[in-house]
């Protein structure tokens, strides 16, 4: 069975700096990886994907991932912070043979000024 | 271009009542979701629907839960009878064909069953 795992609950940092929100999973296939984010009474919106080639993958609002199929990770990072960034952050996994997606139970994120 | 709509958006009921949610997905998207997201975890897939066709529907729980796509449009999510445990948000998603395609979540309905 596939799984995602977002070992970091909370992640905290201050406005410009860099942030890294952590993701691993687990899929018997080949993955389909995204990141959503998710603000207060409001659904979730996409951020980025990783589909196939580059391993470095470009999204919304700055933000950026990095697949690594050896480690089977999917970090969302940013290079400098802002406020706004607060939110709460799913990675999920499908598997390419069409399978159903999975998410983790999301980290939130806190940018203090 | 118009996203995902769900209605109602809040919902409180009673146990053992009946409830259900409504969703009309992004024009042209053959594939739409239901998740269940309960406080703290996150979206867990109900059912998803190609077309008016249920593609897995492994994870929903058939003894109270339902849900139909007539048409290949929009869909109902049904719940009846409702336990405590079912208060949650329920999420509606669409997304182009694919396993490859972004999914995009509609607002949400918040169910608090008493």
């Amino acid at each position: 069975a596939q799984s995602v795992a977002q070992p970091e609950d909370q992640v905290n940092v201050a406005e410009g700096n860099p942030l890294t929100v952590k993701c691993t999973y687990s899929v018997s296939g080949n993955p389909y990886l995204f990141w959503y984010v998710q603000y207060p009474n409001r659904g979730l919106q996409f951020l980025l994907k990783y589909i196939t080639g580059d391993n470095l993958v470009k999204g919304s609002y700055g933000f950026e991932a990095e697949f690594n199929k050896s480690q089977t990770s999917f970090h969302l990072k940013k290079p400098s912070a802002l406020v706004s960034d607060s939110a709460l952050y799913f990675c999920a996994v499908r598997d390419t043979n069409a399978g159903k997606s999975t998410f983790g139970d999301g980290t939130t994120l806190t940018v203090k000024p | 271009e118009a996203g995902v709509a769900q209605s109602p958006r809040y919902k409180i009921i009673e146990k053992r009542q009946s409830v259900a949610f409504w969703c009309n997905p992004i024009s042209g998207h053959a594939t739409l979701y239901w998740y269940q997201q309960i406080l703290g975890q996150g979206p867990k897939l109900l059912i998803q629907f190609q077309n008016n066709g249920v593609v897995d529907d492994s994870q929903l729980p058939k003894d109270r839960f339902s849900a139909e796509r007539l048409k290949g449009v929009d869909s109902t999510l049904k719940i009846q009878p409702a336990k405590l445990e079912d208060s949650a948000v329920y999420l509606c998603a669409s997304s182009l064909e694919g396993a490859s395609g972004t999914q995009y979540f509609g607002p949400g309905t918040r169910l608090l069953v008493l």
